[in-house]
Protein backbone atom coordinates (compact mmCIF):
# COMPACT_ATOMS: atom_id res chain seq x y z
CA UNK A 1 0.00 0.00 0.00
CA UNK A 2 1.19 3.45 -0.48
CA UNK A 3 3.08 5.08 2.52
CA UNK A 4 4.99 8.03 3.90
CA UNK A 5 7.27 7.90 6.03
CA UNK A 6 8.50 11.06 7.45
CA UNK A 7 11.91 11.03 9.78
CA UNK A 8 11.51 11.92 13.39
CA UNK A 9 11.34 14.71 16.06
CA UNK A 10 14.21 17.11 16.05
CA UNK A 11 14.84 19.72 18.39
CA UNK A 12 16.83 22.39 17.14
CA UNK A 13 18.50 25.87 18.09
CA UNK A 14 17.67 29.41 16.79
CA UNK A 15 20.08 29.52 13.50
CA UNK A 16 20.55 25.91 13.12
CA UNK A 17 19.46 23.98 10.05
CA UNK A 18 17.28 20.57 9.93
CA UNK A 19 16.29 18.42 7.32
CA UNK A 20 13.47 16.31 7.25
CA UNK A 21 12.92 12.99 5.65
CA UNK A 22 10.07 11.50 3.45
CA UNK A 23 10.40 7.89 2.66
CA UNK A 24 7.60 6.84 -0.19
CA UNK A 25 6.78 3.44 -0.87
CA UNK A 26 4.02 0.95 -2.56
CA UNK A 27 4.30 3.51 -5.95
CA UNK A 28 6.42 4.70 -8.57
CA UNK A 29 8.08 7.67 -6.95
CA UNK A 30 8.78 10.09 -9.87
CA UNK A 31 4.86 9.68 -11.16
CA UNK A 32 3.34 12.00 -8.79
CA UNK A 33 4.33 15.24 -7.02
CA UNK A 34 5.19 15.87 -3.71
CA UNK A 35 3.89 18.75 -1.54
CA UNK A 36 4.99 19.79 2.20
CA UNK A 37 2.58 21.49 4.41
CA UNK A 38 3.34 23.08 7.76
CA UNK A 39 0.91 22.91 10.79
CA UNK A 40 2.08 25.38 13.88
CA UNK A 41 1.10 24.26 16.88
CA UNK A 42 -2.85 24.56 17.37
CA UNK A 43 -3.15 25.77 14.22
CA UNK A 44 -4.16 24.23 10.64
CA UNK A 45 -2.38 23.61 7.50
CA UNK A 46 -0.07 25.75 5.16
CA UNK A 47 0.69 24.80 2.13
CA UNK A 48 4.60 25.26 1.34
CA UNK A 49 5.15 24.21 -2.08
CA UNK A 50 5.71 21.13 -3.81
CA UNK A 51 8.61 19.52 -5.87
CA UNK A 52 8.19 17.70 -9.63
CA UNK A 53 9.83 14.58 -8.49
CA UNK A 54 10.00 13.34 -12.30
CA UNK A 55 12.50 16.52 -13.34
CA UNK A 56 13.20 17.99 -9.66
CA UNK A 57 11.71 21.30 -10.10
CA UNK A 58 10.61 22.72 -6.40
CA UNK A 59 8.11 25.26 -6.91
CA UNK A 60 7.56 27.49 -3.10
CA UNK A 61 5.09 29.60 -1.47
CA UNK A 62 6.55 33.17 -0.85
CA UNK A 63 6.53 32.64 2.58
CA UNK A 64 8.95 29.85 1.80
CA UNK A 65 10.97 31.39 -0.10
CA UNK A 66 14.78 31.57 0.42
CA UNK A 67 15.91 29.22 4.06
CA UNK A 68 13.76 26.40 2.76
CA UNK A 69 14.83 23.85 0.08
CA UNK A 70 13.03 20.97 -1.04
CA UNK A 71 15.01 18.10 -2.44
CA UNK A 72 14.47 14.68 -3.72
CA UNK A 73 17.04 11.43 -3.57
CA UNK A 74 15.21 9.51 -6.41
CA UNK A 75 16.69 6.23 -6.06
CA UNK A 76 16.11 6.26 -2.54
CA UNK A 77 12.21 7.15 -3.78
CA UNK A 78 13.02 9.89 -0.88
CA UNK A 79 12.36 13.51 -0.44
CA UNK A 80 13.47 15.97 1.71
CA UNK A 81 12.50 19.44 3.20
CA UNK A 82 16.15 22.09 4.89
CA UNK A 83 15.20 24.21 5.98
CA UNK A 84 18.18 26.60 7.09
CA UNK A 85 18.95 29.83 9.66
CA UNK A 86 16.15 28.47 12.13
CA UNK A 87 13.39 30.81 13.98
CA UNK A 88 11.30 30.26 16.77
CA UNK A 89 8.10 30.44 14.13
CA UNK A 90 9.44 27.63 12.05
CA UNK A 91 8.02 25.17 15.21
CA UNK A 92 6.19 23.19 13.69
CA UNK A 93 4.63 20.07 12.52
CA UNK A 94 5.98 19.27 8.47
CA UNK A 95 4.13 16.99 6.25
CA UNK A 96 4.96 15.78 2.96
CA UNK A 97 1.96 14.60 0.78
CA UNK A 98 1.58 13.22 -2.74
CA UNK A 99 0.24 14.93 -5.31
CA UNK A 100 -2.90 13.39 -6.97
CA UNK A 101 -2.57 13.39 -10.81
CA UNK A 102 -3.98 15.88 -12.64
CA UNK A 103 -4.92 18.02 -9.40
CA UNK A 104 -3.70 20.03 -6.94
CA UNK A 105 -4.61 17.99 -4.02
CA UNK A 106 -2.93 15.72 -1.93
CA UNK A 107 -4.28 11.70 -1.84
CA UNK A 108 -1.28 10.78 0.49
CA UNK A 109 0.22 12.15 3.73
CA UNK A 110 3.04 11.38 5.81
CA UNK A 111 2.31 11.40 9.21
CA UNK A 112 4.31 14.41 10.14
CA UNK A 113 7.68 15.19 11.47
CA UNK A 114 8.08 17.23 14.66
CA UNK A 115 10.63 20.57 14.46
CA UNK A 116 10.58 22.52 18.17
CA UNK A 117 12.70 25.74 17.49
CA UNK A 118 14.62 26.36 20.98
CA UNK A 119 17.19 28.29 23.02
CA UNK B 1 -3.48 35.12 -1.75
CA UNK B 2 -7.19 33.25 -1.96
CA UNK B 3 -8.87 33.05 1.90
CA UNK B 4 -10.80 30.66 2.77
CA UNK B 5 -13.17 31.14 5.43
CA UNK B 6 -14.71 28.03 6.75
CA UNK B 7 -17.49 27.57 9.16
CA UNK B 8 -18.45 26.68 12.32
CA UNK B 9 -15.06 25.92 13.84
CA UNK B 10 -16.79 23.19 16.42
CA UNK B 11 -19.90 21.08 15.56
CA UNK B 12 -21.03 18.20 17.83
CA UNK B 13 -23.52 15.33 16.84
CA UNK B 14 -24.55 12.14 17.49
CA UNK B 15 -24.15 8.83 15.05
CA UNK B 16 -26.99 8.97 12.71
CA UNK B 17 -27.40 12.71 12.25
CA UNK B 18 -26.43 14.53 9.52
CA UNK B 19 -24.04 17.61 8.97
CA UNK B 20 -22.71 20.37 6.75
CA UNK B 21 -19.34 22.55 6.92
CA UNK B 22 -19.01 25.18 4.83
CA UNK B 23 -16.26 27.02 3.17
CA UNK B 24 -16.18 30.37 1.51
CA UNK B 25 -13.60 31.51 -0.78
CA UNK B 26 -12.28 35.45 -0.95
CA UNK B 27 -12.59 34.63 -5.25
CA UNK B 28 -13.93 32.68 -7.77
CA UNK B 29 -12.75 29.33 -7.21
CA UNK B 30 -14.62 27.72 -9.81
CA UNK B 31 -15.07 24.03 -8.21
CA UNK B 32 -11.28 23.53 -7.51
CA UNK B 33 -12.37 22.82 -3.75
CA UNK B 34 -10.67 19.95 -1.51
CA UNK B 35 -11.70 18.36 1.58
CA UNK B 36 -9.55 16.80 4.28
CA UNK B 37 -10.02 14.37 6.96
CA UNK B 38 -7.52 15.05 10.05
CA UNK B 39 -7.58 12.11 13.16
CA UNK B 40 -5.19 11.74 15.93
CA UNK B 41 -3.06 8.57 15.12
CA UNK B 42 -3.84 8.41 11.30
CA UNK B 43 -2.52 10.41 8.03
CA UNK B 44 -4.56 13.33 6.84
CA UNK B 45 -7.09 11.65 4.32
CA UNK B 46 -8.41 13.42 1.10
CA UNK B 47 -11.78 12.56 1.12
CA UNK B 48 -13.15 14.79 -1.57
CA UNK B 49 -12.05 16.97 -4.52
CA UNK B 50 -12.83 18.87 -7.56
CA UNK B 51 -15.96 19.76 -5.44
CA UNK B 52 -17.50 16.84 -5.28
CA UNK B 53 -15.40 14.41 -6.55
CA UNK B 54 -15.24 11.54 -4.32
CA UNK B 55 -11.82 10.06 -3.96
CA UNK B 56 -11.49 6.46 -4.32
CA UNK B 57 -12.42 4.54 -1.32
CA UNK B 58 -14.30 7.47 0.44
CA UNK B 59 -17.52 6.28 1.52
CA UNK B 60 -20.52 7.66 -0.34
CA UNK B 61 -21.84 9.41 2.98
CA UNK B 62 -19.68 12.41 2.09
CA UNK B 63 -20.40 14.68 -0.45
CA UNK B 64 -19.39 17.74 -1.35
CA UNK B 65 -21.20 20.66 -3.25
CA UNK B 66 -20.90 24.31 -4.69
CA UNK B 67 -18.77 26.34 -7.21
CA UNK B 68 -17.67 29.88 -7.43
CA UNK B 69 -16.83 30.98 -3.86
CA UNK B 70 -19.56 28.91 -1.72
CA UNK B 71 -18.83 24.76 -0.59
CA UNK B 72 -20.69 23.02 1.50
CA UNK B 73 -19.05 19.52 2.81
CA UNK B 74 -21.92 17.10 4.13
CA UNK B 75 -21.72 13.89 6.33
CA UNK B 76 -25.10 11.63 6.12
CA UNK B 77 -26.03 9.96 8.97
CA UNK B 78 -22.62 9.77 11.14
CA UNK B 79 -20.46 6.91 11.47
CA UNK B 80 -18.46 6.71 14.45
CA UNK B 81 -15.31 7.04 13.23
CA UNK B 82 -16.38 10.23 11.61
CA UNK B 83 -15.70 12.47 14.16
CA UNK B 84 -12.80 14.01 13.34
CA UNK B 85 -11.48 17.87 12.12
CA UNK B 86 -12.47 18.37 8.90
CA UNK B 87 -10.21 20.70 6.42
CA UNK B 88 -11.29 22.55 2.75
CA UNK B 89 -8.66 23.67 0.49
CA UNK B 90 -8.81 25.29 -2.60
CA UNK B 91 -7.00 24.11 -5.54
CA UNK B 92 -7.38 26.68 -8.27
CA UNK B 93 -4.35 28.33 -7.62
CA UNK B 94 -1.13 29.16 -6.07
CA UNK B 95 -0.59 29.28 -3.34
CA UNK B 96 -3.29 26.61 -2.53
CA UNK B 97 -4.61 27.28 0.84
CA UNK B 98 -6.48 25.53 3.51
CA UNK B 99 -9.65 26.57 5.84
CA UNK B 100 -8.82 27.04 9.37
CA UNK B 101 -10.52 23.46 9.99
CA UNK B 102 -14.49 22.24 11.99
CA UNK B 103 -13.82 20.46 14.63
CA UNK B 104 -16.63 17.43 14.59
CA UNK B 105 -17.01 16.30 18.08
CA UNK B 106 -19.58 13.92 19.22
CA UNK B 107 -22.36 14.71 21.44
Amino acid sequence: QIQLVQSGPELKKPGESVKISCKASGYTFTDYAMHWVKQAPGKGLKWMGWINTYIGKPTYADDFKGRFVFSLEASASTANLQISNLKNEDTATYFCARGKQGRYVMDAWGQGASVTVSS
Amino acid sequence: DVQMTQSPSYLAASPGESVSISCKASKNISTYLAWYQEKPGKTNKLLIYSGSSLQSGTPSRFSGSGSGTDFTFTIRSLEPEDFAVYYCQQHHEYPFTFGSGTMLERK
